[in-house]
């Protein structure tokens, strides 16, 4: 297995510009997170899935943000629109239940 | 205005020295730690892991002593060597039942290793 895939790798887009984060879990897991890493507030939980279902999103920021995960094998995280202060790494992670959980390599965000 | 970020603890040793990195969890119901290792421009990566019905776990060169009384992991790394140089995470889950996780992190170690 490939591992956790994230796509982009970098990201640099304009102020108020819509962004997807894409993300291809481990085959077979059925748990998937999306993370921000930032300087001031370190590894943040943004949201995870359980059976494709999302079970905790009280740490998505704000509206602007959304995650999907329409299959097993397929998440997506947007902000709609971006701002600068979401510039960071977005990391995704997968995992089988109540086991070590396998990141991808992150997308790093850059807003101006 | 200058941005203020995290300030990492730091660990330094010299190479073929044991390395002992401390965290402090939240939650007593916990019932899973992992330790994660995190090299510059990656992903966190997984040490090992150890459940609350423990205390002590051993890896390669690696062990995890849990101390479920005051809430605290440590990592040892036996012979650390230049490569063992980044930043360590401990991670909690903090899932509801047995069948959720929800991992939640500490601030992370550096750990930086003097040949």
């Amino acid at each position: 297995d490939a591992g956790v895939i994230q796509s982009p790798r970098h990201e640099v887009t304009e102020m108020g510009q819509e962004v997807t984060l894409r993300c291809k879990p481990i085959s077979g897991h059925n748990s998937l997170f999306w993370y921000r890493q930032t300087m001031m507030r370190g590894l943040e939980l943004l949201i995870y899935f359980n059976n494709n279902v999302p079970i905790d999103d009280s740490g998505m920021p704000e509206d602007r943000f959304s995650a999907k995960m329409p299959n097993a094998s397929f998440s997506t995280l947007k902000i709609q629109p971006s701002e600068p202060r979401d510039s960071a790494v977005y990391f995704c992670a997968s995992s089988w239940v109540d086991t070590e959980a396998f990141f991808g390599q992150g997308t790093r965000l850059t807003v101006v | 205005g200058e941005s203020v970020g995290l300030h990492l603890p730091t660990l330094s040793v010299q190479e073929g020295d044991n390395s002992i990195i401390n965290c402090a969890y939240s939650n007593s119901a916990s019932d899973y730690f992992i330790w994660y290792k995190q090299e510059s421009g990656k992903g966190p990566q997984f040490i090992i892991d150890i459940r609350s019905n423990m205390d002590k776990r051993q890896g390669q060169r690696v062990t995890v002593l849990l101390n479920k009384t005051v809430k605290h992991l440590s990592l040892q790394i036996a012979a650390t060597q230049p490569g063992d140089s980044a930043v360590y995470f401990c991670a909690e889950n903090m899932g509801y039942g047995g069948a959720t996780n929800k991992l939640i992190f500490g601030t992370g170690t550096l750990l930086a290793v003097q040949p």
